[in-house]
């Protein structure tokens, strides 16, 4: 049975940092791409970064991309999301989330970890 | 780009019949797929590849596509049903994935 975790999330200030993980368990990670989803609060689901099985294609949001970095480490089964230069509007539920590669669409969610963004 | 178009709201008596559509435009001939998401908890797949039922989803989910729209029809609808309902596609060439806005069921 999968299993993913996420972990990291907490209240920052605007213009700091933040990391969150996403543990795996139940399945051969190094075999999966893995994405971040996230949703503010009263709004729907926002597909936020992608990650290929072996990290050599990633890619993001419009609304992140140059602030966050994604990245894994196969050999923990682990997922992450640097978030650097934080604004309110990243306040949100994270989920990573495993996609189906071949029809794209996804199987498996984690509980998801809360970001606050607030002075 | 890719955009998904459902109405905010959709309202069903208990044991009728629930539609919930998704506009599509530019997708081509992209899957796609459906979640059910009841407050507090992370989304469930309903359908996937338009019109298939992963195991464990009731039969009374269906989907299917016409043209440039997709359409979630849940039948004799329970109060269980209530929920958020999105649409979703995949762009397999830049692994973007795209949601509708997303459609509140309302069982009356």
């Amino acid at each position: 049975q999968v299993q993913l975790v996420e972990s990291g999330g907490g209240v920052v200030q605007p213009g700091r940092s933040l990391r969150l993980s996403c543990a795996a368990s139940g399945l051969t990670f190094r075999s999966y791409g893995m994405h971040w989803v996230r949703q503010a609060p009263g709004k729907g689901l926002e597909w936020v970064a992608f990650i290929s099985n072996d990290a050599s294609q990633k890619d993001y949001a419009d609304s992140v991309r140059g602030r966050f970095t994604i990245s894994r480490d196969n050999a923990k089964n682990t997922l992450s999301l640097e978030m650097n230069s934080l604004r309110t509007e990243d306040t949100a539920v994270y989920y990573c989330a495993k996609i189906r590669r071949t029809s794209g669409y996804y199987e498996d969610w984690g509980r998801g970890t809360l970001v606050i963004v607030s002075p | 780009s890719y955009v998904l178009t459902q109405p905010p709201s959709v309202s069903v008596a208990p044991g009728q019949t629930a539609r919930i559509t998704c506009g599509l435009t530019n997708i081509g001939s992209k899957s796609v797929h459906w979640y059910q998401q009841k407050p507090g908890q992370a989304p469930l797949l309903v359908v996937y590849d338009d019109s298939d039922r992963p195991a464990g989803i009731p039969e009374r989910f269906s989907g299917s596509k016409s043209g440039s729209t997709a359409t979630l029809t849940i039948s004799r609808v329970e109060a269980g049903d209530e929920a958020d309902y999105y649409c979703q596609v995949w762009d397999n060439f830049s692994d973007h994935v795209i949601f509708g806005g997303g459609t509140k069921l309302t069982v009356l």
